[in-house]
């Protein structure tokens, strides 16, 4: 079956210092990795769409020089959360596409102290 | 611009009791529709979708959605929720199949036993 994984599920680092997750495609290959931010309580925001051989796409508010990201093949996608504070913590989703449909993963949850 | 708007943040009902969650959308075209639902300290879950067709949508664990292009709505139904059903419900729209959808703002679904 078609599965995505993401790690770490957990993670904690220390305010203005970075932090990398990744996005495993099995099974399948993603021809686009979509990104989600969930603040604590809130719903899941876009961060970026990339497409294999496309330029990555970042909504208002997200920049690839905070978040930068990944997409080298059609199993893997990482992005970078680049001198966290406070406010990025939470649940970071990605979501990776076959033509057809939509996988997402367990997330990365992300803690800054 | 596309938007959805989930007009109730909880819901809370009897076990057994019939739901419906609402959802709202504004989009020029008719969009791709779905619900998610993410149980405590999980990722998402798809429980169905919507292109085109029946509009009535049948999904997994006897939930089914009804939309309406009149309305702008896509309400999800169940005829007797389980106290299992209780989790943050969203609804998402896609203009495009190969786009990464937009959430809701979720409907915490609360089912006393």
């Amino acid at each position: 079956g078609a599965l995505v994984y993401q790690y770490p599920r957990r993670t904690i680092c220390k305010s203005g210092t970075s932090m990398r997750m990744e996005c495993q495609a099995v099974g399948f290959q993603a021809t686009s990795v979509a990104w989600y931010r969930q603040s604590p309580q809130k719903t899941f925001e876009l961060i970026a769409l990339s497409t294999v051989n496309s330029a990555i796409k970042y909504e208002q508010n997200f920049t690839q020089e905070k978040f930068p990201i990944s997409h080298p093949n059609l199993s893997f996608s990482s992005m970078t959360v680049l001198n966290a504070y406070l406010e990025d913590r939470g649940l970071y989703l990605c979501g990776a596409r076959d033509p057809e449909r939509l996988f997402f993963g367990h997330g990365t949850k992300l803690s800054v102290l | 611009a596309q938007s959805v708007t989930q007009p109730d943040a909880r819901v809370t009902v009897s076990e057994g009791a019939s739901l419906q969650l609402r959802c709202k959308y504004s989009y020029s075209a008719t969009p791709y529709l779905f619900w998610y639902v993410q149980y405590p300290r999980q990722g998402l879950q798809l429980l169905l979708k919507y292109y085109s067709g029946d509009p009535v949508v049948q999904g997994v664990n006897s939930f089914e959605a009804e939309f309406s292009k009149s309305n702008s709505s896509f309400h999800l139904q169940k005829a007797s929720v389980h106290w299992s059903d209780s989790a943050v419900y969203f609804c998402a729209l896609s203009m495009e199949n190969n786009n990464a959808p937009r959430f809701g703002a979720g409907t915490k679904l609360s089912v006393k036993p």
